[in-house]
């Protein structure tokens, strides 16, 4: 069964441009999670899509969104890049929704912002 | 709120040795789910365990164990004889209400194996 795939793997952008990350999850798995790290914040949740739906929120601003296809699969986009966006971004899957399942991470897309 | 702590910023073992990494959680929930995930050079996080709050069973699984103690608030994570395989940065999380609240992470221990 194929792992949890991201593209791009890699992106530069620069400040006030904004950016689409795409995660396909594993095949059979009906939830989403992405989350942030950052060396110094570290891994930080930023949502989770389920059904389509976005099912929970991290705290976040407002121009970080995402959205989910009927095929599970998800993207999240970045608007108005800063220079602290810079990360690396990981997509998890999971059968259920809820993060008490056991998540399958991506490689993750490292995101710099000049 | 939920917080996990993991004291431990950097360990470095000759090969063989034992290791332990330290993870102290804070909540205030009665059911919740504590979790290990390895991450290698590669980047992607592997999932290594997952406990609920009512299941204090140690357990262990080849070469790692883990020690849950709820009177301390701890989740430990032993690798015995270590290999430099074990080289990676090693997270501890908590999920709380049930699993409903998001994962928070510690902060990471880099574990380096020397040969």
């Amino acid at each position: 069964k194929a792992g949890v795939t991201q593209t791009p793997r890699y992106l530069i952008k620069t400040r006030g441009q904004q950016v689409t990350l795409s995660c396909s999850p594993i095949s059979g798995h009906r939830s989403v999670s992405w989350y942030q790290q950052t060396p110094g914040q570290g891994l930080q949740f930023l949502f989770e899509y389920f059904s389509e739906t976005q099912r929970n929120k991290g705290n976040f601003p407002g121009r970080f969104s995402g959205r989910q296809f009927s095929n599970s699969r998800s993207e999240m986009n970045v608007s108005t890049l800063e220079l602290g966006d810079s990360a690396l971004y990981l997509c998890a899957s999971s059968l259920g929704q809820g993060a008490h399942n056991e998540q399958f991470f991506g490689p993750g897309t490292r995101l710099t912002v000049l | 709120a939920q917080k996990v702590t993991q004291a431990q910023t950097e360990i470095s073992v000759v090969e063989k040795e034992d290791v332990t990494l330290d993870c102290v959680y804070e909540t205030r929930d009665t059911t919740y789910y504590l979790f290990w995930y390895k991450q290698p050079p590669s980047g992607e996080l592997v999932f290594l365990i997952r406990r609920n709050s009512f299941d204090e069973q140690n357990e262990i699984s080849g070469r790692y164990s883990w020690n849950f103690q709820k009177s301390t608030s701890s989740f430990n994570f032993t690798i015995t004889a270590s290999q430099v395989v074990d080289s990676a940065v090693y997270f501890c999380a908590l999920s709380e209400a049930g699993g409903r609240r998001a994962l928070t992470f510690g902060s990471g221990t880099r574990l380096q194996v020397q040969p």
